[in-house]
């Protein structure tokens, strides 16, 4: 199998710009997706195929691939965005989840 | 709107066995591929099991080959997850997933605990 590599964690102030990336061999043939998990709650979905977004999903909410490391970016960070994030991708039989990145909002 | 209800948790010992049971609602539960995920205590996400809309295609990681076992049953909307042979490290909350592509997770339950212990 393969692995995914996060930052475990960001810090960012209210209102500023949080990137989180992921890395892996496997990312430039394979989609990435996103997940949000706030504590005690199941993961939501935030960006799919790379960049794409579920409807009901913010527009802050945005998604890059460069290479072997895709980046979830918010802007204009608020408070409600403080949550563990999880990079995924898949092969045709192994799904892999990246360790997670806790993003504090300060 | 789209509900998954995982059940079946508990505190088992090591080597015993339990059974999930996700109940799925809202949405074509024949369409979806299904998925188990589980997450370790104050740990990360990990990929457990998938079986297709059909059942034709099941698959599973490395660290519980041989010991679980995925089912579904379209007609009742519901996955299964047999779990043989438990071991301390399967400690975990599981959560049930439905996948429209096979590649994400567009849905997940709430979880359900399970606890291996003596």
């Amino acid at each position: 199998s393969y692995e995914l590599t996060q930052p475990p964690s960001v810090s960012v102030s209210p209102g500023q710009t949080a990137r989180i990336t992921c890395s892996g061999d496997a990312l430039p043939k394979q989609y990435a997706y996103w997940y949000q998990q706030k504590p005690g709650q199941a993961p939501v979905l935030v960006i799919y195929k790379d960049s794409e977004r579920p409807s009901g999903i913010p527009e802050r909410f945005s998604g890059s691939s460069s290479g072997t490391t895709v980046t979830l970016t918010i802007s204009g960070v608020q408070a409600e965005d403080e949550a563990d994030y999880y990079c995924q991708s898949a092969d045709s039989s192994s799904w892999v989840f990246g360790g997670g990145t806790k993003l504090t909002v300060l | 709107e789209v509900q998954l209800v995982e059940s079946g948790g508990g505190l088992v010992k090591p080597g015993g066995s339990l059974r999930l049971s996700c109940a799925a609602s809202g949405f074509t539960f024949s369409s979806y591929s299904m998925n188990w995920v589980r997450q370790a205590p104050g740990k990360g996400l990990e990929w457990v099991s998938s079986i297709s809309s059909s059942s034709s295609y099941i698959y599973y990681a490395d660290s519980v080959k041989g010991r679980f076992t995925i089912s579904r049953d379209n007609a009742k909307n519901s996955l299964y997850l047999q779990m043989n042979s438990l071991r301390a490290e399967d400690t975990a909350v599981y959560y049930c997933a439905a996948a429209g592509t096979p590649l994400y997770f567009d849905y997940w339950g709430q979880g359900t605990l399970v606890t291996v212990s003596s």
